[in-house]
C-alpha cells in the first residue's frame, strides 16, 4: 500500500527555533509538492519539485523557508527562524507529473509555534 | 491566473438527503478538474476528476460534470451518509502548472 509519509506528525516549538519537516514521496513519483493549510488562507502551494529540481517556490517566504530534495526518497521543508504565524498544517504530496494526474497527499505535519 | 470559487459552508444535511456543492473556475487553457475530500485529521484524497469538457467523474456515489460553457464542476450525490461528513475541495490544474489550485473548501456534516 504505497503512501506518502510525513514526519513529525505534530510539532510544538518556540518562536525563533528551527523546524524541519520531512516527506517521503511514493516510490516512482517524480513530482513533489509542499502545501500549507490554515483556516484563514486555506490550502496554499509553497514549493514544487520535479525530478528533484525546484520548479516553483514563489509561494514560500524566502527569508525563512527553504525546501530541498536531497534524494528521490526525501523532501524537506525547513523554517528558520520560526514565527507564530507559521502555525499551520503542512502537507506534502507526490505524483507522476502529468497535468491530469492525481496528487497523493501525506497525513500532514501540524506545526504550532508559540 | 487560475482560481476556483467554491460554495461557502458549512453544509448540514440529514442522512439520505441530496447533496450539491457548487464549484466554478477561471483558468487559462483547458484545465483538468478535481474534487478532493479531507476527513478529520487526515490528508486530502482524490474523490473524482474530469479532464475535458462534458466528462463526468464519479466515485462512491458522487458525480461531477465538467461544464466548459458555464466553467463549472458541481459535486452531487443522491443520498448522503453520515460517513460522508468531511471537507470537500474543488481544484484544478492547467497548462504547464502541475500544482493544484484549490477552492476554499466546504465542510459537510451529515446527521443520522
Amino acid at each position: 500500500d504505497a503512501r506518502v509519509t510525513q514526519t513529525p506528525r505534530h510539532k510544538v516549538t518556540e518562536m525563533g527555533q528551527e523546524v524541519t519537516m520531512r516527506c517521503q514521496p511514493i516510490l516512482g513519483h517524480n513530482t513533489v509538492f509542499w502545501y500549507r493549510q490554515t483556516m484563514m488562507q486555506g490550502l496554499e502551494l509553497l514549493a514544487y519539485f520535479r525530478n528533484r529540481a525546484p520548479l516553483d517556490d514563489s509561494g514560500m517566504p524566502k527569508d525563512r523557508f527553504s525546501a530541498e530534495m536531497p534524494d528521490a526518497t526525501l523532501a524537506t521543508l525547513k523554517i528558520q527562524p520560526s514565527e507564530p504565524r507559521d502555525s499551520a498544517v503542512y502537507f506534502c504530496a507526490s505524483g507522476l507529473g502529468a497535468e491530469d494526474n492525481e496528487q497523493f497527499f501525506g497525513p500532514g505535519t501540524r506545526l504550532t509555534v508559540l | 491566473g487560475n482560481s476556483v470559487t467554491q460554495m461557502e459552508g458549512p453544509v448540514t444535511l440529514s442522512e439520505e438527503a441530496f447533496l450539491t456543492i457548487n464549484c466554478t473556475y477561471t483558468a487559462t487553457g483547458y484545465p483538468s478538474l478535481f474534487w478532493y475530500v479531507q476527513y478529520p485529521g487526515e490528508g486530502l484524497q482524490l474523490l473524482l476528476k474530469a479532464t475535458k469538457a462534458d466528462d463526468k467523474g464519479s466515485n462512491k456515489g458522487f458525480e461531477a460534470t465538467y461544464r466548459k460553457e458555464t466553467t463549472s464542476f458541481h459535486l452531487e450525490k443522491g443520498s448522503v451518509q453520515v460517513s460522508d461528513s468531511a471537507v470537500y475541495f474543488c481544484a484544478l490544474t492547467s497548462g504547464s502548472a502541475r500544482q493544484l489550485t484549490f477552492g476554499s473548501g466546504t465542510q459537510l456534516t451529515v446527521l443520522p
